[in-house]
C-alpha cells in the first residue's frame, strides 16, 4: 500500500514567491495534519483536519500560511509571500483518526527560501 | 497543557551499549503515549506506542512502558546497533487525535 505521499520533496524559491506543498493521505484515513520541523524549534503542529474540516490551526505562524483540504484524498500548505524563516522540512501525517490511533508521515518536504 | 520532556541529547554510543532515553509527561487526563524514530533523510515513523497504564510497547528490541505514577515511558534497549542511529521522539496524544512531541533525541551509534 501506498503511504502517505508529499510533493515536491525539494523547493528551492525566492523571497516573496508563493509556495505550495502537497499531500495526499493514505486512503481511509480521515485526519490529515501538517508539521514544520526546524533545528531551532523542533518538530511543529501548524493544522489538522478531521473528514477534511480544520479542526486545529492555531500552529499556523501567520496570515502567509494558508491550509485546504478540498477532498478526502489532497490536501494543500501555501505560503505566500514566502520568507527565509519559513525555511524547513515540511511533514505530512495522516490517521484513522481514532484515539491512540498511529499518525503516518510523509517523506517531508525540504523548503529552502533565498 | 500537555507537553513532554525528553532526555537532553546528543546521545553517542559503542555498538551493543545498553540504550535509555528518558522522556517525562505532563497532562491531566490518561493519554496515550508514543515512540516515533526518523531515520536520515526520512519521516517520521512509528516505533512503538502504550494506551494505559502498565503496558508495554515494543518493537525491534525497544521497550517502553507506560508508568502512570511517575508519568514516564522510558525508551531502552538492551544491545544496540549501528543501524538504530537516528532520531527518537517520545509524544502523547489525549482526547483530541493531535500529537504532542517531546524535542527529540539525536542518537549516534560507533561501531
Amino acid at each position: 500500500d501506498a503511504g502517505v505521499i508529499q510533493s515536491p520533496r525539494h523547493e528551492v524559491t525566492e523571497m516573496g514567491q508563493e509556495v505550495t506543498l502537497r499531500c495526499k493521505p493514505i486512503s481511509g484515513h480521515n485526519s490529515l495534519f501538517w508539521y514544520r520541523q526546524t533545528m531551532m524549534r523542533g518538530l511543529e503542529l501548524l493544522i489538522y483536519f478531521n473528514n477534511n474540516v480544520p479542526i486545529d490551526d492555531s500552529g499556523m505562524p501567520e496570515d502567509r500560511f494558508s491550509a485546504k483540504m478540498p477532498n478526502a484524498s489532497f490536501s494543500t500548505l501555501k505560503i505566500q509571500p514566502s520568507e527565509p524563516r519559513d525555511s524547513a522540512v515540511y511533514f505530512c501525517a495522516s490517521t484513522l483518526g481514532q484515539i491512540g490511533e498511529t499518525q503516518y508521515f510523509g517523506p517531508g518536504t525540504r523548503l529552502l527560501v533565498l | 497543557g500537555d507537553s513532554v520532556t525528553q532526555m537532553e541529547g546528543p546521545v553517542t554510543l559503542s555498538e551493543e551499549a545498553c540504550l535509555t532515553i528518558n522522556c517525562t509527561y505532563t497532562a491531566t487526563g490518561y493519554p496515550s503515549l508514543f515512540w516515533y524514530v526518523q531515520y536520515p533523510g526520512e519521516g517520521l515513523q512509528l516505533l512503538l506506542k502504550a494506551t494505559k497504564a502498565d503496558d508495554k510497547g515494543s518493537n525491534k528490541g525497544f521497550e517502553a512502558t507506560y508508568r502512570k505514577e511517575t508519568t514516564s515511558f522510558h525508551l531502552e534497549k538492551g544491545s544496540v546497533q549501528v543501524s538504530d542511529s537516528a532520531v527518537y521522539f517520545c509524544a502523547l496524544s489525549q482526547g483530541a487525535q493531535k500529537l504532542v512531541f517531546g524535542q527529540g533525541t539525536r542518537l549516534t551509534i560507533n561501531p
